[in-house]
């Protein structure tokens, strides 16, 4: 069964700019969740899709948004980047909300 | 609102010693509880979770017993190996407004010594 797949591995944008993340769960989980690990800081909640629906949204500006496909893959979109965006983002899907999350390799940005 | 503690680090062991992890939560209602296991350059791996209290969590050797009288996790591992170096991470998921959401704590960096 394949895992969590997240796209790209590696994105380099420059402050202003916006970056676009991608995330395809596993078979058959209909939520995706979104986790940002910034060097010093931890893992912070970013985002919970579930049924194409943004169903919860932790303490970040609007302007790191998202959205689910039918598919129930998921983009995470950053507008006007900021040097302190540069953070390994993780996606992470499950089941629904009472079943463990299972997350990908995360997609490492980093802002110039 | 909720929050999870883990024991400073790094920790450093040799080889077949013994593993204690610390970690101890503040949430409302009864959470369930998760250890992940992120090795170098990869996302994070569940490694055992327990969903009510008493429960005893186990895999690959590791284990945690969810303690609601003192909000604990604390994993264990009998005997290490250096294959078991990595960033571990203890977490929580609540309810109410916190539906969905895993809150972590600072992660703990292992380095096990043949």
């Amino acid at each position: 069964e394949a895992g969590v797949t997240q796209s790209p591995t590696h994105l380099i944008k420059t402050r202003g700019q916006q970056a676009t993340l991608r995330c395809s769960p596993i078979s058959g989980h209909t939520s995706v969740y979104w986790y940002q690990q910034a060097l010093g800081l931890g893992l912070q909640f970013l985002l919970w899709y579930d049924e194409g629906e943004e169903r919860n949204r932790g303490n970040f500006p609007p302007r790191f948004s998202g959205r689910q496909f039918p598919n129930y893959s998921s983009e995470l979109n950053v507008n006007a980047l900021e040097l302190e965006d540069s953070a390994l983002y993780l996606c992470a899907s499950s089941f629904g909300m009472q079943y463990e999350q299972y997350f990908g390799p995360g997609t490492r940005l980093t802002v110039t | 609102g909720n929050s999870v503690t883990q024991m400073e680090g790094p920790v450093t062991l040799s080889e077949e010693a013994f593993l204690t992890i610390n970690c101890t939560y503040t949430a409302t209602g009864y959470p369930s509880l998760f250890w992940y296991v992120q090795y170098p350059g990869e996302g994070l791996q569940l490694l055992l979770k327990a969903t009510k209290a008493d429960d005893k969590g186990s895999n690959k050797g590791f284990e945690a017993t969810y303690r609601k009288e003192t909000t604990s996790f604390h994993l264990e591992k009998g005997s290490v190996q250096v294959s078991d170096s990595a960033v571990y991470f203890c977490a929580l998921r609540a309810g109410g407004t916190s539906y969905g959401k895993l809150t972590f704590g600072q992660g703990t960096i292992l380095t096990v010594h043949p």
